[in-house]
């Protein structure tokens, strides 16, 4: 089945400095990879995903990257601001072969703390 | 407000007490889903809904069992729990189970099972 590395696990920036979250995926037919944010005591967000027929997304501040032949993916933010601390997933999914439903795999997360 | 509503929050429980987790939502979602999540694992799968009456194991199954009556609510029963299940709990829902979109995600329930 698919596997989905995330690193690092922890990271630390100072405020309005860039943060980057990488992930790789191991399943070359996964072709639809979301980045959840989950803030203290809430449920993780969909903050930004992409799918396999593009290399880049930007929204704002965010920005995701996807290299399909080294099957890796990342999570950018620019001038990171407190309530950017969070922590953030990494997801990969496919859909079978034999049809059904698209399996999702997430990452173990990123815990990211922006230092005011 | 599109939602996706998790009861109880927190539960303190005893090994063996059967309980029930609600999940409802008010999207008109077809897809819904049961994750836990643990210090260094994540988020895992444990069973998930295609729709009404369809419900199928995910990646953690044993000792839960999940009910899809209606399209709105899916709870998860643990007939039997142990400490091991100690956990936080998320609900989520989506629009599309191909996976054309992405989870709506409930605020989670923290069990605790002495």
């Amino acid at each position: 089945g698919e596997n989905v590395e995330q690193h690092p696990s922890t990271l630390s920036v100072q405020e309005g400095d860039s943060a980057v979250i990488k992930c790789t995926y191991s399943d070359s037919a996964s072709n639809y990879f979301p980045w959840y944010k989950q803030e203290l005591g809430k449920g993780p967000q969909l903050i930004i995903d992409i799918r396999s027929n593009v290399g880049e997304k930007k929204d704002q501040r965010i920005a995701v990257t996807l290299n399909k032949t080294a099957k890796h993916f990342s999570l950018h933010i620019t001038e990171t601001q407190p309530e950017d601390s969070a922590v953030y997933f990494c997801a990969a999914s496919r859909r079978p072969h034999s049809g059904g439903y698209q399996k999702v795999t997430f990452g173990i997360g990123t815990k990211l703390q922006v230092i005011p | 407000e599109a939602q996706v509503t998790q009861n109880p929050r927190y539960l303190i429980t005893v090994t063996g007490k059967k309980l029930t987790v609600t999940c409802s939502q008010n999207m008109n979602h077809e897809y819904m889903s049961w994750y836990r999540q643990d210090p260094g694992l994540g988020l895992r799968q444990i069973y998930y809904s295609m729709n009404v009456e369809v419900t199928d194991k995910g990646d953690v199954p044993e000792g839960y069992k999940v009910s899809r009556k209606e399209k709105r609510n899916f709870p998860l029963i643990l007939e039997s729990p142990s400490p091991n299940q100690t956990s936080l709990y998320f609900c989520a829902s989506s629009l599309d189970p191909m996976g054309n979109y992405g989870y709506t995600f409930g605020s989670g329930t923290r069990l605790t099972v002495v």
